[in-house]
C-alpha cells in the first residue's frame, strides 16, 4: 500500500515560469518531509526539507509547502530553468523510516 | 558535502549467482538503509540498519539476501541465489536521524545497476 503518492508521472513546464509538484501520504504520523532531484543514471539529491510543525519552507527558488489537514506536500519552483529538469521525488518519514513516492518527471522547456 | 559512495556502479550477473553490493555511509552517521527501483516502478525499501543489526526489514527482504557491516566502514547487500526479477538499481542510504530538524538528514549513493541475465 502506497503511502507516498504522486499522482502526477510528468509534468511540463515553460521557461521563468512555475513549477508545482505535489505528493499526497496518508500516514498522518509522518512528521519529516523531503524533496529529492534525480537525472538519469545518477542517485537522487536533497532539495529541501520540511517539519509537520512547519508550514512552509524556502530555499532560493525552492518553497515546500505542508497541508497537515489535507496531508499533502508540494514543491514550488521559481523561475523554473531547464537545468531543472529531473525526476522528482518526495519522501516522509515516521521515525527513522522513510517512505517514497514514485516520483514526477519535470521537464523544463526552454 | 558529505557523500555515500556504492560499488560496483553496474553489474551484470547471471541467474543465481551470488552478488555483494557495497556502500561506504557516512562516517557519523548510525542508520544505514538500502532501497532498490526497478526500471519503471517505485522506490522499494528492503532493509534498514542501526548499531549493527537490522531494525526493519520489509517483505522483498527473504532469506536470499543479507546485510553486514563487517569493519565499521563498509556497509554490504548480498544477494544469495540471484533472480530475474533482482534487476534493478540498488541504493544504498546513510540517515544522520539525530539532527533531522536541521536540513537534510538521508544521503544517497549513486546507486548500483544490477543486472541479472
Amino acid at each position: 500500500d502506497q503511502q507516498v503518492k504522486q499522482n502526477s508521472p510528468s509534468l511540463s513546464v515553460q521557461e521563468g515560469r512555475i513549477s508545482i509538484l505535489n505528493c499526497d501520504y496518508t500516514n498522518s504520523m509522518f512528521d519529516y518531509f523531503l524533496w529529492y532531484k534525480k537525472y538519469p543514471a545518477e542517485g537522487p539529491t536533497f532539495l529541501i526539507s520540511i517539519s509537520s510543525i512547519k508550514d512552509k519552507n524556502e530555499d532560493g527558488r525552492f518553497t515546500v509547502f505542508l497541508n497537515k489537514s489535507a496531508k499533502h506536500l508540494s514543491l514550488h519552483i521559481v523561475p523554473s530553468q531547464p537545468g531543472d529538469s529531473a525526476v522528482y521525488f518526495c519522501a516522509a518519514s515516521e521515525g527513522n523510516q522513510f517512505y517514497f513516492g514514485t516520483g514526477t518527471s519535470l521537464t523544463v522547456i526552454p | 558535502e558529505p557523500e555515500v559512495t556504492q560499488t560496483p556502479s553496474h553489474q551484470v550477473t547471471q541467474m543465481g549467482q551470488e552478488v555483494i553490493l557495497r556502500c561506504v555511509p557516512i562516517s557519523n552517521h548510525l542508520y544505514f538503509y538500502w532501497y532498490r527501483q526497478i526500471l519503471g516502478q517505485k522506490v522499494e525499501f528492503l532493509v534498514s540498519f542501526y548499531n549493527n543489526e537490522i531494525s526493519e526489514k520489509s517483505e522483498i527482504f527473504d532469506d536470499q539476501f543479507s546485510v553486514e557491516r563487517p569493519d565499521g566502514s563498509n556497509f554490504t547487500l548480498k544477494i544469495r541465489s540471484t533472480k530475474l526479477e533482482d534487476s534493478a538499481m540498488y541504493f544504498c542510504l546513510s540517515s544522520d536521524y539525530y539532527n533531522r530538524n536541521s536540513g537534510n538528514t538521508i544521503y544517497f549513493g549513486e546507486g548500483s545497476w544490477l543486472t541479472v541475465v
